[in-house]
């Protein structure tokens, strides 16, 4: 149980296009989901993070009409980089959390997706 | 002083030794403790959960919580090759409701096990 997909699994796109990338919580319903961003070798930088029906929550320094999150069911949260240049360049990854169904705080995690801008 | 510190290694040891894996934090309203293994190019996924201090054990893994220090400890019994990946601390407050759920992590430790 507690399995999160992403979709793609791997993107690669033009400078100044638009990418979606879908998180799905596959056998639970996600209250609350997360968006990551990490770098090589290094650990995973908060994002948002994304209630269902509502708008997301951003983390300081970053720009929420860059990274557009929509969570519009308690199974779906897309995250859709805007106009995306080399710099954002990365490993995005969601996690997903089951609120009072499960453990709280506890947070399973998709497979990630590497996205490369050219 | 960063909320949670961990070692980034690497840690190298040979199969069958006994890995030690510690992550100290500042912030006294840190409640639940997780440790998640991390193979490269993949997501973490999630090993040890805990609630509050003390001792939890599954399979070959320990975590162990002493709030009164601060500290958080993963130990990993009888090493194999396949535990080779990074291992991330992570903790949060609780609290019900979104942000209240918000993960801290530590940088993470690239652990080898040599055969």
């Amino acid at each position: 149980g507690a399995v999160v997909s992403q979709h793609p699994s791997r993107v690669i796109c033009k400078s100044g296009t638009s990418v979606k990338i879908e998180c799905r919580s596959l056998d639970f319903q996600a209250t609350t989901m997360f968006w990551y961003r990490q770098f090589p070798k290094k650990s995973l930088m908060l994002m948002a993070t994304s209630n269902e029906g509502s708008k997301a929550t951003y983390e300081q320094g970053v720009e929420k009409d860059k990274f557009l999150i929509n969570h519009a069911s308690l199974t779906l949260s897309t995250l859709t980089v805007t106009s995306a240049h080399p710099e954002d360049s990365s490993f995005y990854i969601c996690s997903a959390n089951r609120g009072l169904a499960g453990p709280a705080n506890e947070q399973f995690f998709g497979p990630g997706t590497r996205l490369t801008v050219l | 002083q960063k909320e949670v510190e961990q070692d980034p290694g690497p840690l190298s040891v040979p199969e069958g030794a006994i890995v030690s894996l510690n992550c100290t934090y500042s912030n006294s309203a840190f409640q639940y403790f997780m440790w998640y293994r991390q193979y490269s190019r993949k997501g973490p996924e999630l090993l040890m959960y805990t609630y509050s201090s003390g001792n939890k054990e599954d399979g070959r893994f320990t975590a162990q919580v002493d709030k009164s220090s601060k500290y958080i400890s993963l130990f990993i019994r009888d090493s194999q090759p396949s535990d080779s990946a990074t291992y991330l601390c992570a903790m949060s407050k609780g609290g019900s409701g979104g942000s209240n759920y918000k993960l801290t992590f530590g940088k993470g430790t690239l652990l080898t096990v040599n055969p």
